[in-house]
């Protein structure tokens, strides 16, 4: 099972909402990481998670905030969002951080609207 | 700082076709170098990785060839059908200065096969 499943699939909030992303594997992954991309960019990463552990926070707004409560399990909680916010919001997971041959496995990925 | 580069943005080629999509990167350091390909709205699917002492790998009609020295990577598409239509993503994971498992992307290769 290669699978990263996120839910939900699509999400609509409004600026002074609070909504949680989630995203799970059964790999046995001990890396995982949370992208935001932008209609027609390439995804930009924002947290890595390692060993359940922060390993990365590419300066993201406090307004996101991940957690990663067990090894399969990741979250990203949202309050106050802005409108610039809205985009496709991924997940990814790999075996470890180190070594040449780790592939990122992406899930299908959370739509995001804020109005 | 890595910068990646595709071209081009987009293509368009008629059934059948062998295509080649190109990537650049600026920093020869990396740890290995993978292709992506992503349908609409959808999260991104591994096609090939490449580990920064290899000089090419191939998955079915897929082949992709890393230069390291000239930060020059070639994705190789034979006998292009249809349901090859997609953006195709390019990411490096930086070498020395990596902090662990980040990916940096390219803007991507728009590809439309027509019947």
């Amino acid at each position: 099972d290669t699978e990263v499943t996120q839910t939900p699939k699509h999400l609509v909030m409004g600026m002074t909402n609070k909504k949680s992303l989630k995203c799970e594997q059964h790999m046995g992954h001990r890396a995982m990481y949370w992208y935001k991309q932008k209609a027609k960019k390439p995804p930009e990463l924002m947290f890595v998670y390692s060993y359940e552990k922060l390993s990365i926070n590419e300066s993201v707004p406090s307004r996101f905030s991940p957690e990663c409560p067990n090894s399969s399990l990741l979250n990203l909680h949202l309050h106050a969002l802005q409108p610039e916010d809205s985009a496709l919001y991924l997940c990814a997971s790999s075996q470890v951080l180190a070594g040449a041959q780790e592939t990122q496995y992406f899930g299908p990925g959370t739509r995001l609207l804020v109005l | 700082k890595q910068e990646v580069t595709q071209i081009p943005a987009a293509l368009s080629v008629p059934e059948g076709e062998n295509l080649v999509l190109n990537c650049s990167f600026t920093d020869s350091a990396i740890y290995n170098l993978q292709w992506f390909r992503q349908d609409p709205g959808k999260g991104l699917t591994s096609l090939l990785l490449i580990q920064s002492s290899q000089r090419e790998q191939t998955s079915g009609r897929l082949n992709a060839s890393l230069d390291k020295s000239s930060g020059r990577s070639t994705l190789y598409i034979a006998a292009s059908q249809p349901g090859d239509s997609a953006t195709y993503l390019c990411a490096v994971r930086p070498g020395i200065y990596n902090q662990g498992g980040k990916l940096i992307f390219g803007q991507g290769t728009e590809l439309s096969v027509k019947p």
